[in-house]
């Protein structure tokens, strides 16, 4: 049973197009996360959850619009996609917010933008 | 501003011997530390972590030393076996401040051991 999914795993599109990706946890945890791997391999927070409440917004442009359903889910919307938004997409889940909880990592979804 | 730095890309070791991955962070609020493995196409996975209140930490071949002064922390993989080839990752957070409840990465190592 995988802990964390995300679909899709690959996802190509045009530039201006708006796209989903979906993100699942059965672990029963708090909180849960977005990050971006980009082309230098840095993986990088943008937001989290916490009870389906926003805790953490990095400086991601607005364009990016994380929906969380239920404790279970963290969509990620993103409009009017540009090159620049190509990249890994990582969800993560971990039992309750704070330092010192272990994150679960989804296995990733490639984001090409052409 | 990367707070969290691998200067090593890459690390080649022998089956059976150590390998060492290290990381250096500069945010002296991190208090609490991780490594995580990941394999191609496949999200990380926890390894092992240290809290700040500790200088090491052992799970079975896997160790976790930290020397806060020098801000510094490593994993030690004894013996490495093949299937330990893998992007390393080092990742902080801390109980306080910005980074409180996120983990910063470091851009991670990738060790391969050699049968």
């Amino acid at each position: 049973d995988t802990a964390v999914s995300q679909t899709p795993k690959y996802l190509v599109t045009q530039m201006g197009n708006d796209k989903s990706i979906k993100c699942e946890q059965n672990l029963g945890h708090d909180t849960m996360y977005w990050y971006k791997q980009d082309s230098k391999k840095f993986l990088k927070i943008m937001f989290s959850y916490n009870n389906k409440e926003l805790i953490i917004n990095e400086t991601v442009p607005n364009r990016f619009s994380p929906k969380s359903p239920d404790k279970a889910h963290l969509n990620l919307h993103i409009n009017s996609l540009e090159l620049g938004d190509s990249a890994v997409y990582f969800c993560a889940s971990s039992q309750a917010w704070g330092s010192y909880n272990e994150q679960f990592f989804g296995p990733g979804t490639r984001l090409t933008v052409l | 501003d990367q707070q969290v730095k691998q200067n090593s890309p890459s690390l080649s070791v022998q089956e059976g011997r150590i390998s060492i991955l290290n990381c250096d962070y500069t945010n002296s609020m991190f208090d609490y530390f991780l490594w995580y493995k990941k394999y191609p196409a496949e999200g990380p996975t926890f390894l092992i972590s240290i809290s700040s209140i500790k200088d090491k930490n052992e799970d079975g071949r896997f160790t976790v030393f930290l020397n806060k002064s020098a801000k510094h922390l490593s994993l030690h993989i004894v013996p490495s076996q093949p299937g330990d080839s893998a992007v390393y990752f080092c990742a902080a957070s801390a109980d306080g401040g910005t980074s409180y409840g996120k983990l910063t990465f470091g851009q991670g190592t990738i060790l391969t051991v050699h049968p």
